[in-house]
Formats: structure tokens, sequence, C-alpha cells
């Protein structure tokens, strides 16, 4: 069966620190993708990365960077320099190779104080 | 511009009233997806369709009904056999095939209540 859990149910920091969003998974499947969705107050997700189970090097697109490591089934994301725009609830996924079907963890909730 | 649209944003709906989401999507996607997200949780799948005329339940399709006539159009109707409808609800597409990078696109969702 596939999983995603997101521990943390939701985060406060203050602008300018960094701060990391776990996302922990399970699957048997050994092609699997995984993705991190942003949620503003709008309400509409938006999509932030993909990473499928063959490609382990971690990424980095300005202040956002993704951190996955197979050994350990996660997928974590970080922020450096928080900004207040950075509140959201943020969602990790998981999709197996047929697509069928993505799997979403609970999400986490992210608020930036000025 | 490609992408997703919901009608309407807001819908109110009286107890024992079907009521009908709109999701149309001008992205080519295959397949399309509805959501329910209830405060301060995460998405459950209702229902989802790869193809044209073909939809299959997800987690909580009870009380839920949709069509697929059209690639681009796949509207969710909440009926009465719904116990609590109220909630937000998110269409979503997506490609399919592989080679193809399949991430779901979403729509602004519409945020169904029942007086």
């Amino acid at each position: 069966a596939q999983k995603v859990t997101q521990a943390q149910t939701e985060i406060s920091v203050v602008e300018k620190e960094d701060v990391t969003l776990d996302c922990v998974y399970e699957t048997r499947d050994t092609t699997y993708y995984l993705f991190w969705y942003k949620q503003p107050p709008s309400g509409e997700l938006v999509f932030l990365i993909r990473r499928n189970s063959f490609d382990e090097q971690n990424e980095i697109s300005g202040r956002y960077s993704w951190n996955f490591q197979k050994s350990t089934s996660s997928f974590n994301f970080t922020i450096t320099a928080s900004q207040v725009v950075d509140s959201a609830v943020y969602f990790c996924a998981l999709s197996r190779n047929n697509f069928n079907k993505f799997y979403f963890g609970s999400g986490t909730k992210l608020n930036v104080k000025p | 511009d490609g992408g997703i649209t919901q009608s309407p944003k807001y819908l109110f709906r009286k107890e024992g009233q079907n009521v009908t989401l709109s999701c149309e999507q001008n992205l080519n996607h295959d397949a399309m997806y509805w959501y329910r997200q209830d405060p301060g949780q995460g998405l459950r799948l209702i229902y989802y369709s790869q193809i044209v005329n073909d939809f299959q339940k997800g987690d909580i399709a009870e009380g839920y009904s949709v069509s697929r006539e059209k690639k681009e159009s796949f509207p969710l109707t909440v009926t009465s056999a719904q116990k609590n409808p109220t909630a937000f609800y998110l269409c979503a597409s997506t490609k399919v095939g592989r080679g193809v990078y399949n991430e779901q696109f979403f729509g602004p969702g519409t945020r169904l209540t029942v007086l």
C-alpha cells in the first residue's frame, strides 16, 4: 500500500529563519514519483517539484531545496531565509508508475511571522 | 492561457438538493480527478477518470457521481445522499503516459456550504 506521512501539522517561524518540512513515504514499488505542492490561503494547489525514484540528486531552486533519501524513504523540503509569503499549507504526494492515483500527505501548515 | 477552471467559486445548497460542480481543462490532459478537502485536513480522492466515458471511484465516492463525456470536462454532482457535503472541492488533471512528467495541475476550487 502507498502512504505519505507529514508528521508536522503546523510550524511557526520568524521571517528569515530556515525551516524544513518533513515527508516520509511508504511504497513497495521500485518506480514511483514524489511531489511537493503549496496551498496558499486562496486554496489552489501550486506544483513545486517532482522527483522520480531513480533520481536521488538533491535540488535547489532559489530559497527552496529538496532532499530525497531512498534509504530513509524521505523527501524533505527546506525553505531558506523564510518570508511571510511562504506562509501556506504544503503537501507532499506520491504516485505510482501508472499515475492512476496520487497519494497525498495530510499537509504541514507553515506560518512565517514578520 | 491553458489551465483548469472550476465554477462556481462559492456554492450554497439546501439540504436535500443535488448540486453539480463544474471542472473544465484546456490542457489536453487525459486524466482528471476530484478531491475533497475539509478544514485543516488533507486531500481525499472522490473520483478519477483516465479516459472519456470511463471513471473509477476514489476513497470517498459515496454520495457523489461524475461523468466524463468530453475530454475537457469532468463535472461532479453532490447528491442528497452525501451526509456532510460542506467542504472545499478541488479538481485536478494530468497527462498520462510513460516518459511524461505527470504532476497534477489543480483548479482554484469550489467551496460548498450546505445550509
